[in-house]
């Protein structure tokens, strides 16, 4: 069974860089049946996917439109881990984030991080 | 405002069949058979329900059916219980733009089981 574990801090100051982890226990972020990614939810915004990383022979990232000059999203194979970078946020940035593994092909989000609440505001 | 279209609110008797719909573009849901649906309860993840348009994950009860035509795909509560009381979410992948692939959301309907 995959479980993701979310961690990062909860309030973020407006034009710094918002950064959170997600932990992978029963698979591996190294899989290549996998893809690891970020997505968030907020009132005004609904769901929106940011972006995912995966290896398949070498690491890859896809990032959506609307974010992909201000996103990163980095494996950390020696924790069994990835991670959310986003620079510059905003108050529209406010939103609960969620991890979540992608069955490679199915393009359904099967396991999800229990999701984590963060505030742009000075 | 999202990229798929969802009814905001649905509703139905415990026993009865409810219908969602999910409508997109020929660049998402007409395009791919990979419509997902999603049950979110109050203060949680969302769960996956419904995987590449028709597809039951491990544990999910077949009560939960989709479907996809055109542009259009559904998802459908058979035999309503009152654990079904949740928001319901579309998602499908969206092609690839400017080399990079990508993902979209619907709006999200809340069901109401009466």
């Amino acid at each position: 069974q995959v479980q993701l574990q979310q961690s990062g801090p909860g309030l973020v100051k407006p034009s710094q860089t918002l950064s959170l982890t997600c932990a992978i226990s029963g698979d591996s972020v190294s899989s290549n049946s996998a893809a690891w990614n970020w997505i968030r939810q907020s009132p005004s915004r609904g769901l929106e996917w940011l972006g995912r990383t995966y290896y398949r022979s070498k690491w890859n990232n896809d990032y959506a439109i609307s974010v992909k000059s201000r996103i990163t999203i980095n494996p950390d194979t020696s924790k069994n881990q990835f991670s959310l970078q986003l620079k510059s946020v905003t108050p529209e940035d406010t939103a609960v984030y969620f991890c979540a593994r992608e069955e490679a092909g199915s393009g359904s989000f099967e396991y999800w991080g229990q999701g984590t609440l963060v505030t742009v505001s000075s | 405002q999202s990229a798929l279209t969802q009814p905001p609110s649905a509703s139905g008797s415990p026993g009865q069949s409810v219908t969602i719909s999910c409508t997109g573009t020929s660049s998402d849901v007409g395009g791919y058979n990979s419509v997902s649906w999603y049950q979110q309860h109050p203060g949680k993840a969302p769960k996956l329900i419904i995987s590449e348009v028709s597809k039951w994950p491990s544990g999910v009860p077949d009560r939960f059916s989709g479907s996809k035509s055109g542009n259009t795909a559904s998802l459908t509560v058979s035999g309503l219980q009152a654990e079904d009381e949740a928001d319901y979410y579309c998602g499908s992948y969206a092609g690839s733009h400017a080399g990079s692939h990508s993902w979209v959301f619907g709006g999200g309907t809340k069901l109401t089981v009466l």
